[in-house]
Formats: C-alpha cells, structure tokens, sequence
C-alpha cells in the first residue's frame, strides 16, 4: 500500500525568503511522485511530477522537488517566495502499476507574510 | 481549451434525498476519476473510469454512493439516502491512459451539505 506524509500542516515564510515543504512517502512499487497546489476556491494544479527520469524535478512557477529514495522524500523548494504563492500543497503518490489511483498527504498550508 | 467541468458548484440538500453531481472531462480524456475532500478525511479516492467501465471502485464509502459514465463522456456521482458525513466536496479529474503517469486535471469541485 502506498501512503504520504506531509510534515507540516503549516509553514510561515516572508516574501522573498526560501520556501521548504517537506513529503514522506512509502510504496510496495516504483512509485510517481507529484505536488499539486490548491488555491483558495480554485481546483487543484498539478506544479510538477517525478516518473522515474531525473531525480531533481523543476515545475511551474519556479518550485522544485528532489526525489531521494533512500530517504524516500520528495521535498518541495522555492528559492524566493512570492505572495501569490500562498496556497494549500499537496504531496501525492501513486504506484507504478496503477498510476490512475492517487493517494494524497494531508495538505501544507503555505502563508507568505509581507 | 475547456477543463474539466462540475455542476453544481454548490448543492445544498436535506438528509435522506437523493443527489446527483454530474463531470464533464476534457475532451479526449479516456480516464475520470472521482475523489472527496472533506475536513477530516482529506482527499480520498472514490472511483475511476477507462471508457464508460469502472475498473476500481474500492474508495465509494458505502453502497449508498454509486456511479456511472456514459459515450465515454459525462459522468455521474450519484448519493443515495444522503447522511451528513457526506458533506464535503466533491472533486472530478480527468486523464490521458496508457502507460506511465499521466497528469490528473481537476475540475473545480462540487460543495456538497447534508443539513
């Protein structure tokens, strides 16, 4: 079974300071990996995926994640954060023989502070 | 181009009736899924579609909840004999299928209340 861990439910950043959202995750297979953003009252955005190519992955909007399987995180960065940034993220994870089925974390609710 | 559509946006309903909540994909998308989200649970996987079949649908909470998919198109999330647990919303995605992973897009929800 696959599941995610989301470490913090909240993170608290300046603008214009680096931006850390941290992902455990486990799985049976060779799993994908992907961060959405959900902004409020708007529907989830897919920011990036890792699928077993390169290991440090870059998405929309200038975040990147890290995928170490060693340590089986998947780690989302920002060097700068923008206001517009603040939003809820979700790491998310599905297996690699039944990819359609996604298995969300709990969600990281992002504030970035003038 | 058109995203993936949910009606209604909002359903406000009494416990015990019948509710439908209806998906339009994107087009040329074979796959749909269903997920919830709700403030206790997060999100959860409900169902999917390849075509008009239902391959898995070990995440439909209870036998109350069911869907259906027809021309490979629109589908509908029907719950029967609504329980206030059901409030939550009610998210739709649509995808390519074939091998690997392909992105999952969202339609923007239906908020479901059970009064």
């Amino acid at each position: 079974a696959q599941s995610v861990t989301q470490l913090d439910s909240h993170v608290s950043v300046s603008e214009g300071t680096p931006v850390l959202l941290r992902c455990n995750y486990s799985s049976s297979y060779s799993p994908s990996l992907f961060w959405y953003v959900q902004h409020p009252n708007k529907g989830l955005q897919l920011l990036l995926k890792y699928t077993s190519a390169a290991t440090l992955v870059k998405g929309i909007n200038g975040f990147e994640a890290e995928f170490k399987k060693s340590e089986t995180s998947f780690h989302l960065t920002k060097p700068s954060a923008h206001m517009s940034d603040a939003a809820e993220y979700f790491c998310v994870v599905s297996e690699g023989g039944s990819n359609y089925k996604l298995t969300f974390g709990k969600g990281t609710l992002l504030t970035v502070n003038p | 181009g058109a995203g993936v559509s949910q009606s209604p946006s909002n359903k406000v309903t009494e416990k015990g009736k019948d509710v439908e909540l209806r998906c339009d994909p994107i087009s040329g998308h074979t796959a749909l899924y269903w997920y919830r989200q709700s403030l206790g649970q997060g999100l959860e996987f409900l169902i999917y579609f390849q075509g008009n079949s239902a391959p898995d649908k070990s995440g439909l909470p209870s036998d109350r909840f069911s869907a259906e998919r027809t021309g490979g198109s629109v589908s509908t999330l029907t719950i029967q004999r609504t329980q206030q647990e059901d409030s939550a919303v009610y998210l739709c995605a649509s995808s390519l299928w074939g091998s690997g992973a392909y992105e999952q897009y969202f339609g923007p929800g239906t908020r479901l209340t059970v009064t």
